[in-house]
């Protein structure tokens, strides 16, 4: 049983540009939240993913969006990339009814 | 919002001994609260997790406990060995997001 994988793996970009990250939840889960890690930070809580509907967002701009696909997998995008948008976006997918998450390696994001 | 503090942010200890990581959470209403591991370069690994039902919960040499008067849990790591060396994360939850600690820096010396 695969557990939660992302791609790519690492990603560079320069300022301005436009990335899609994507994700594929553990099976059996319908729930996929994204987070983004800066250097040396705790993950900071992006926005969550539920039958295909933002179900829940973070303080983050509406430059980030995502979208989740019937088969539970998501997309994380973000537009107009700064270079604070350097991190690494991890994606965790749970289970809806226990919210336990389970977190992907992450893709590391460079914007330079 | 909630907001999660974490103390403390390094910690050394030596092979064989006891590590205590501690947390506050402001939300009296947080109901879930999962510890991560993060080794360099690899992904957020839940290790333990309680819930506000429960006062404390054991796995091996991992322990929770958790006290909601005081709005804090903490994860408590005896005899310790080398490769439990990583960051630690707690979390709190009341729905469906995490909020996370800054995380502590646990060095194991052998």
């Amino acid at each position: 049983d695969a557990g939660v994988t992302q791609s790519p793996t690492h990603l560079i970009k320069t300022r301005g540009q436009q990335v899609t990250l994507r994700c594929s939840p553990k099976s059996g889960h319908d729930t996929v939240s994204w987070y983004q890690q800066a250097l040396g930070q705790g993950p900071q809580f992006i926005f969550q993913y539920y039958e295909e509907e933002e179900r829940q967002r973070g303080n983050f701009p509406d430059r980030f969006s995502g979208h989740q696909f019937p088969n539970y997998s998501s997309e994380l995008n973000v537009n107009a990339l700064l270079l604070g948008d350097s991190a690494l976006y991890l994606c965790a997918s749970s289970f809806t009814r226990l919210n336990i998450q389970y977190f992907g390696a992450g893709t590391r994001l460079s914007v330079l | 919002g909630e907001n999660v503090e974490q103390h403390p942010s390094t910690l050394s200890v030596q092979e064989g001994d006891s590590a205590v990581i501690k947390c506050t959470y402001s939300d009296s209403a947080s109901n879930y609260f999962p510890w991560y591991k993060q080794e360099l370069g690899k992904r957020p690994q839940l290790i333990i997790d309680i819930r506000s039902n429960v006062g404390e919960k054991k796995d091996q040499r991992i322990a929770v406990t958790l006290n909601k008067t005081a709005k804090h849990f903490s994860l408590h790591i005896t005899e310790t060995q080398p490769e439990d060396s990583a960051v630690y994360f707690c979390a709190a939850s009341k729905g469906n997001k995490l909020v996370f600690g800054a995380g502590t820096i646990l060095r194991v010396k052998s």
